[in-house]
C-alpha cells in the first residue's frame, strides 16, 4: 500500500532562515510521481512541483528547491531566506500507478510552517 | 476567472439533513475529483470522474453520491448528513494524463453538520 510521511508535524522559523521540509514514501511502484502541494491560511490547495520516479534530478524554482532521493524513499522540500508569506501547511503526495485516467494521490499528513518576524 | 470554483464555500446544517456541494472547472480537464479533508487536515480522495463516467469510487458510505452531467462539472449530494460528515471538501480536475496528472484544486467548501 502507497504511503506518504511527513513527520514534522509543525516548524516554526524565523524569517530569512532557510528550513526543510520532510518527507517520506513507501511505494511498491517501480514508477510513480511524487507532489508537493501548499495550503495557506486562505484553505485553497495549490501546486508547487511534480517529479516522476525517474527522474532524480534535483529542482530548483527561485526560493524553492527539493532533492528527491530514490535510495531513502525521500523527497524533502527546501524554502531558503523564508519569508511571512510561506506560512502554510505543506502536503507531499503519491501518485499511484494504475490504468485508470485520474491521478490517484495519497496524501502526507502536512506540515505547518509558520514564519515569524 | 476561477479556475476550479465550488459552491457554496461554507455550509452549516443540521443532522439528518440533505445537501449538495456544487464544482466546475474552465481548464479544460477530462477529469475531476472530490476529496475529503478531515479537521486534522488528512486529505483523502472520494471519487474522480473522467468524461462524466465514474471511474474512482473509495471507501465512501452510499449516502454520498456525486454526479457529473458534463466533463466541466461534478457536484456532490450528501444525504442525512451526519456529525461525522463535517469536513472541508474539496473538488480538483486534471489533464487527461492519466495517474502522472497534477490537480488543480478549488477553494474547499466547508461544511459543518449540528
Amino acid at each position: 500500500a502507497q504511503k506518504v510521511t511527513q513527520a514534522q508535524t509543525e516548524i516554526s522559523v524565523v524569517e530569512k532562515e532557510d528550513v526543510t521540509l520532510d518527507c517520506v514514501y513507501e511505494t511498491r511502484d517501480t514508477t510513480y510521481y511524487l507532489f508537493w502541494y501548499k495550503q495557506p491560511p486562505s484553505g485553497e490547495l495549490v501546486f508547487l512541483i511534480r517529479r516522476n520516479s525517474f527522474d532524480e534530478q534535483n529542482e530548483i524554482s527561485g526560493r524553492y528547491s527539493w532533492n528527491f532521493q530514490k535510495s531513502t524513499s525521500s523527497f524533502n522540500f527546501t524554502i531558503t531566506a523564508s519569508q511571512v508569506v510561506d506560512s502554510a501547511v505543506y502536503f507531499c503526495a503519491l501518485s499511484e500507478a494504475y490504468t485508470g485516467t485520474a491521478s490517484k494521490l495519497t496524501f502526507g499528513t502536512g506540515t505547518r510552517l509558520q514564519v515569524t518576524l | 476567472d476561477t479556475a476550479v470554483s465550488q459552491t457554496p464555500k461554507y455550509l452549516v446544517t443540521q443532522m439528518g439533513n440533505d445537501k449538495s456541494i456544487k464544482c466546475e472547472q474552465n481548464l479544460g480537464h477530462d477529469t475531476m475529483y472530490w476529496y475529503k479533508q478531515d479537521s486534522k487536515k488528512f486529505l483523502k480522495i472520494m471519487f474522480s470522474y473522467n468524461n462524466k463516467e465514474l471511474i474512482i469510487n473509495e471507501t465512501v458510505p452510499n449516502r454520498f453520491s456525486p454526479k457529473s452531467p458534463d466533463k466541466a462539472h461534478l457536484n456532490l449530494h450528501i444525504n442525512s448528513l451526519e456529525l461525522g460528515d463535517s469536513a472541508v471538501y474539496f473538488c480538483a480536475s486534471s489533464l487527461g494524463q492519466g495517474w502522472a496528472g497534477e490537480l488543480f484544486f478549488g477553494e474547499g467548501s466547508r461544511l459543518t453538520v449540528l
